[in-house]
């Protein structure tokens, strides 16, 4: 079964500073990687998705991220971070293509708090 | 805003209560996900419909049960209730049968078991 784990509970940067939020997965055939950011008392939201291709995605809000196959990795990333950056983040992996439905199986999140 | 609907966004209840929770997803997406989202254990895949018909089931506890109707909300119901069960209960849409696209979420009911 899949699997993707964040291995960072928290991250804590100063603002303006780089943003890593590290992801790795586990998956039988190809990776269909997502993230998701979650602001309190609110729903999840997508933020970027790798399916094919380049291996750096650039989604919402400045965001990329950087697929590695070979260290099994999807780490999202932010150039400089901004105070309103301060969320949970999720990195998740769709099904197999020979699994039944297509859900999300998530990690277990990352905290994320940028001071000013 | 994702376009998910959910209700109640809030609901405080008893140990042995029973209650429903209603998603509408996005116009026009047949799939709908429940997902249970605890302090202690992160998001919990529970269980998918796809245009009414269940399509795969995660952790979802024999206590719980859920639905997706003609007009494609759907419901999930929550009985015997326990402590245990306060989380956040997330609903997600996609639209299709490809395995490419992202789920989409709605804000969430928060149920509190007292």
């Amino acid at each position: 079964a899949q699997s993707v784990a964040q291995p960072e509970d928290q991250v804590n940067v100063a603002e303006g500073n780089p943003l890593t939020v590290k992801c790795t997965y586990s998956v039988s055939g190809n990776p269909y990687l997502f993230w998701y950011v979650q602001y309190p008392n609110r729903g999840l939201q997508f933020l970027l998705k790798y399916i094919t291709g380049d291996n750096l995605v650039k989604g919402s809000y400045g965001f990329e991220a950087e697929f590695n196959k070979s260290q099994t990795s999807f780490h999202l990333k932010k150039p400089s971070a901004l105070v309103s950056d301060s969320a949970l983040y999720f990195c998740a992996v769709r099904d197999t293509p020979e699994a039944a439905g297509n859900k999300l199986t998530f990690g277990g999140g990352t905290r994320v708090l940028v001071k000013p | 805003d994702s376009g998910v609907t959910q209700t109640p966004k809030h609901l405080i209840t008893a140990t042995g209560q029973r209650v429903t929770l209603r998603c509408s997803p996005r116009s026009g997406d047949l799939s709908v996900y429940w997902y249970q989202q605890s302090l202690d254990q992160g998001l919990q895949f529970l269980i998918q419909y796809y245009n009414g018909e269940e399509r795969a089931k995660g952790n979802i506890l024999e206590r719980f049960s859920a639905q997706q109707f003609p007009d494609l909300h759907s419901e999930l119901n929550l009985s015997s209730l326990e402590l245990g069960d306060s989380a956040l209960y997330f609903c997600a849409s996609s639209g299709t049968r490809t395995t490419t696209g992202e789920l989409f979420f709605g804000e969430g009911s928060r149920l509190t078991v007292l």
